[in-house]
């Protein structure tokens, strides 16, 4: 049981360029959620799923896009990097909403520059 | 909205020292609390919870009391360890069927030396 992980860990890109952050768990959570975590912010939740085909907005959207074609996967696509995406990026996963346990499990982060 | 007021840090102690970092928040009726920590490069995980009002979290020798009085939920450790060192936030959940949404604080940044 891998939990959640992400690709890569480590990731820098040009202003401009796009590219797409991996997350995927192996523990069947219907709930999958993007955050972003900066300094003196806490984290910052960009987008969610609650299940396979199904995603939304979060607090800090722009800039990002989201798709849930399999309840294991939920890739985080940068259209067109802008350096004040320079963060570090949280996958997320839970059970359903009003499953008795809804603890969050997080992925060990990709850590993102913009130059 | 929600939300949630935590202890800005950063907090530095020696080791076996007392530690509090003080929780607040706002929220419709008597949400479940959580604490999670975040040790140096690695995502977060959930250090303890709370589901009702009055109960207390434990886990690694960190407690929390939830207290609706003052809409508290602030975490303590009679002993800190080197190995305590990390960020802490304090987080709640949507109301409503949202309850997976999480609102997390700042973080408190704790630095424990020997």
């Amino acid at each position: 049981n891998a939990g959640v992980t992400q690709t890569p860990k480590f990731q820098v890109l040009k202003t401009g360029q796009s590219m797409t952050l991996q997350c995927a768990q192996d523990m069947n959570h219907e709930y999958m959620s993007w955050y972003r975590q900066d300094p003196g912010m806490g984290l910052r939740l960009i987008h969610y799923s609650v299940g396979a085909g199904i995603t939304d907005q979060g607090e800090v959207p722009n800039g990002y896009n989201v798709s849930r074609s399999t309840t294991e996967d939920f890739p985080l696509r940068l259209l067109s990097a802008a350096p004040s995406q320079t963060s570090v990026y949280f996958c997320a996963s839970s059970y359903q909403p009003g499953h008795s346990s809804y603890e969050q499990y997080f992925g060990p982060g990709t850590r993102l520059t913009v130059t | 909205g929600d939300s949630v007021t935590q202890m800005e840090g950063p907090v530095t102690l020696s080791e076996e020292a007392f530690l509090t970092i003080n929780c607040t928040y706002t929220a419709t009726g008597y949400p479940s609390l959580f604490w999670y920590v975040q040790y140096p490069g690695e995502g977060l995980q959930l250090l303890l919870k709370a589901t009702k009002a009055d109960d207390k979290g434990s886990n690694k020798g960190f407690e929390a009391t939830y207290r609706k009085e003052t809409t508290s939920f602030h975490l303590e450790k009679g002993s800190v360890q080197v190995s305590d060192s990390a960020v802490y936030f304090c987080a709640l959940p949507g109301s409503g069927g949202s309850n997976y949404k999480l609102t997390f604080g700042k973080g408190t940044l704790l630095t424990v030396n020997p």
